[in-house]
């Protein structure tokens, strides 16, 4: 099982669509847990961090399900800039152990 | 001003040759990474230095060798150069190796091996 697994897309919504993103993680270790964005042949950039009690940033929602080992990210009103990969990252918290990257989710927001 | 910077941007060499890429950062952080992304967009971590002392070494071939010279540079020496290691290489940094903190990326390398 990877140890963190994202389904990979495209996800193509129409602007003002709602649109959600899971991500699963293996290791019940993890304690720190991001979404990053990647533009087209951009690099990451750190979308949010994911907190137990759930967390919202103007059109974003993300929530964490520690007993599942997922988590989740919720576009309202998706616009056209959305369009990018978004990548759900996982860590143990510690620095000896690297953060993992899930190979991303891509949308695709249409006019 | 580049937080993060890499150079060069794009790299287009022979197969055995030898190359570094260059990563500096002015955010004033203590930890720096390489990543190397391949076609298929998988991000991973190659290796992590904090105040210059080498903490993650994942499973990389030794013709790979990260060299700190100081907080605020990661540099990458590549020997043999190989097809597979065509991919996308990324610098990032992060203030504190936590795992906890968000991590700056710069806008990466395109190595193309011939």
């Amino acid at each position: 099982r990877k140890e963190v697994e994202q389904d990979p897309g495209p996800f193509n919504v129409p602007e003002g669509a709602t649109v959600a993103f899971n991500c699963t993680y293996s290791n019940s270790a993890s304690q720190s847990f991001f979404w990053y964005r990647q533009d087209c042949r951009k690099e990451p950039k750190l979308l949010m961090s994911v907190y137990s009690s759930g967390n919202e940033d103007g059109r974003f929602t993300a929530q964490l399900n520690r007993a599942s080992q997922y988590i989740s990210l919720l576009i309202r009103d998706s616009k056209l800039s959305d369009s990018a990969t978004y990548l759900c990252v996982v860590g143990t918290g510690s620095g000896n152990t690297p953060l993992v990257f899930g190979k991303g989710t891509r949308l695709s927001v249409i006019a | 001003d580049t937080a993060v910077s890499q150079t060069p941007k794009y790299l287009v060499t022979q197969m055995g040759n030898d190359k570094s890429i260059k990563c500096e950062q002015n955010l004033g952080h203590d930890t720096m990474y390489w990543y190397k992304q391949d076609s298929k967009k998988f991000l991973k971590i190659m290796f992590s230095y904090n105040n210059k002392e080498l903490i993650i070494n994942e499973t990389v071939p030794n013709r790979f060798s990260p060299k700190s010279p100081d907080k605020a540079h990661l540099n990458l020496h590549i020997n043999s150069l190989e097809l597979g290691d065509s991919a996308v290489y990324f610098c990032a940094s992060s203030h504190g190796a936590g795992g906890y903190n968000e991590q700056f990326f710069g806008p990466g390398t395109r190595l193309t091996v011939l």
